[in-house]
């Protein structure tokens, strides 16, 4: 199947710090790609959805200042939590759908923990 | 928009015996039902998922049926193994352009007790 990767992996930042995560279709060009946010023992949460050359689609509740996305290329989206609080600390996936494929699969990324201190 | 509710939260089953997950979803719009295995600290993996045109689809030892009507479909894992222990989501969304995004149930922490 297809392949998406994350990096980081983890990270770990002061509070007040910005981090950026990168998400990348290594496979395929994914003109959407989705990023969630799963808190401990908890369902993944759809933040927003991130669309190449346009303005990311925010969920309800998700602040579009706070985490910044970027889809710049048919390849990469980058997340960006701007002035991290420990409230963000979190397990941040993101997802693709090959869209030349014949199924509705999506693919996740292995996902980035973020600790906050 | 899409609402999916998961039950139950936690299965616990012997080694050998079934596991059925259920899930139901608002949404008539909803053609497309995945099912996914995560295990700590790793990313979900797709398991097995149906389209709204079909009624049950297996593999191997894991099956997943859908009443459209109902608006409700499941998981079932038969002769179940300790590594089939782990998280397990069903989600649920319409297939437009490609551009809708999942939505997931709250999960199933299914133990298999050797």
């Amino acid at each position: 199947g297809a392949v998406v990767s994350q990096h980081p992996s983890r990270v770990i930042c002061k509070s007040g710090t910005s981090v950026k995560i990168e998400c990348r279709s290594l496979d395929f060009q994914a003109t959407t790609m989705f990023w969630y946010r799963q808190f401990p023992k908890q369902s993944l949460m759809l933040m927003a959805t991130s669309n190449e050359g346009s303005k990311a689609t925010y969920e309800q509740g998700v602040e579009k200042d706070k985490f910044l996305i970027n889809h710049a290329s048919l390849t990469l989206s980058t997340l960006t939590v701007t002035s991290a609080h420990p409230e963000d600390s979190s397990f941040y996936i993101c997802s693709a759908r090959d869209p030349s494929g014949s199924t509705d699969t999506q693919y996740f990324g292995p996902g980035t923990r973020l600790t906050v201190l | 928009g899409e609402n999916v509710e998961q039950h139950p939260s936690t299965l616990s089953v012997q080694e050998g015996d079934s596991a059925v997950i259920k899930c139901t979803y608002s949404d008539s719009a909803s053609n497309y039902f995945p099912w996914y295995k995560q295990e700590l600290g790793k990313r979900p993996q797709l398991i097995i998922d149906i389209r709204s045109n079909v009624g049950e689809k297996k593999d191997q030892r894991i099956a997943v049926t859908l009443n459209k009507t109902a608006k409700h479909f499941s998981l079932h894992i038969t002769e179940t193994q300790p590594e089939d222990s782990a998280v397990y989501f069903c989600a649920a969304s319409a297939r437009n352009s490609g551009n809708t995004p999942l939505v997931f149930g709250k999960g199933t922490r299914l133990s298999v007790i050797a």
